[in-house]
């Protein structure tokens, strides 16, 4: 079946700093890839999304890249600030399967320290 | 703009008893989800549903029952409340554009369930 798997966490840096958060997959079909973030107390927001080989999702200053030949999507941003403190989820959906029924990763606590 | 909103926000209940959690999205939405958070697994499907008057299991739907009456609305239910039912549960719906599939999901801010 479909899986997600994330770099262990939490994960803290300084403000500036470079984020690298890993992301992996293995999937039956063509999946669809996404970066959901959660902030303290909410539910998942869409971060950013690609949904074939070789896409680039980007936004916020975050950006992530469908790698097919390593099944990847890593997270990157080069200038992390104080107020992306939050929980990042890498997910797929699967054209295979009905519903476009998400699987998530474990996520990864970031804290960025001022 | 209300999006998906989720009824109650926190409840406590005692083992055995029963509760229905109310989802209702105003975004005229096919597809409707509900996940469980739990620390270090992320979310987990429980149940979904395509299209009003039509629900479908998710990877863990045993203790659950849910209905999709209305287009906008999804109700998950605890029939018989136990303690690892504890979580925090999150809705979501999403569309279909043009004949496809995998749009976006967007998500309600959650309800907090503790069984004791």
């Amino acid at each position: 079946g479909d899986s997600v798997t994330q770099m262990e966490g939490p994960v803290t840096l300084s403000e500036e700093a470079f984020l690298t958060i890993n992301c992996t997959y293995t999937a039956t079909g063509y999946p669809s890839l996404f970066w959901y973030v959660q902030y303290p107390g909410e539910g998942l927001q869409l971060l950013l999304k690609a949904t074939k080989a070789d896409d680039k999702g980007s936004n916020k200053g975050f950006e992530a890249t469908y790698r097919k030949e390593t099944t990847s999507f890593h997270l990157e941003k080069g200038s992390v600030q104080v107020s992306d403190s939050a929980v990042y989820f890498c997910a797929l959906s699967d054209r295979e399967t009905s519903g476009s029924r998400l699987t998530f990763g474990e996520g990864t606590q970031l804290t960025v320290n001022p | 703009n209300a999006g998906v909103t989720q009824t109650p926000k926190f409840r406590v209940l005692k083992t055995g008893q029963s509760m229905t959690l109310l989802c209702a999205q105003d975004m005229n939405h096919e597809y409707m989800y509900w996940y469980r958070q739990d620390p270090g697994m992320g979310l987990r499907l429980i149940h979904y549903s395509v299209g009003e008057g039509t629900t479908a299991k998710g990877e863990v739907p045993d203790g659950y029952n849910v209905s999709r009456l209305k287009k906008q609305n999804f109700l998950l239910g605890l029939e018989s409340a136990a303690p690892s039912q504890t979580s925090v549960y999150f809705c979501a719906s999403s569309y279909v554009q043009g004949g496809q599939i995998n749009q976006p999901q967007h998500f309600g801010d959650g309800t907090r369930l503790s069984i004791l």
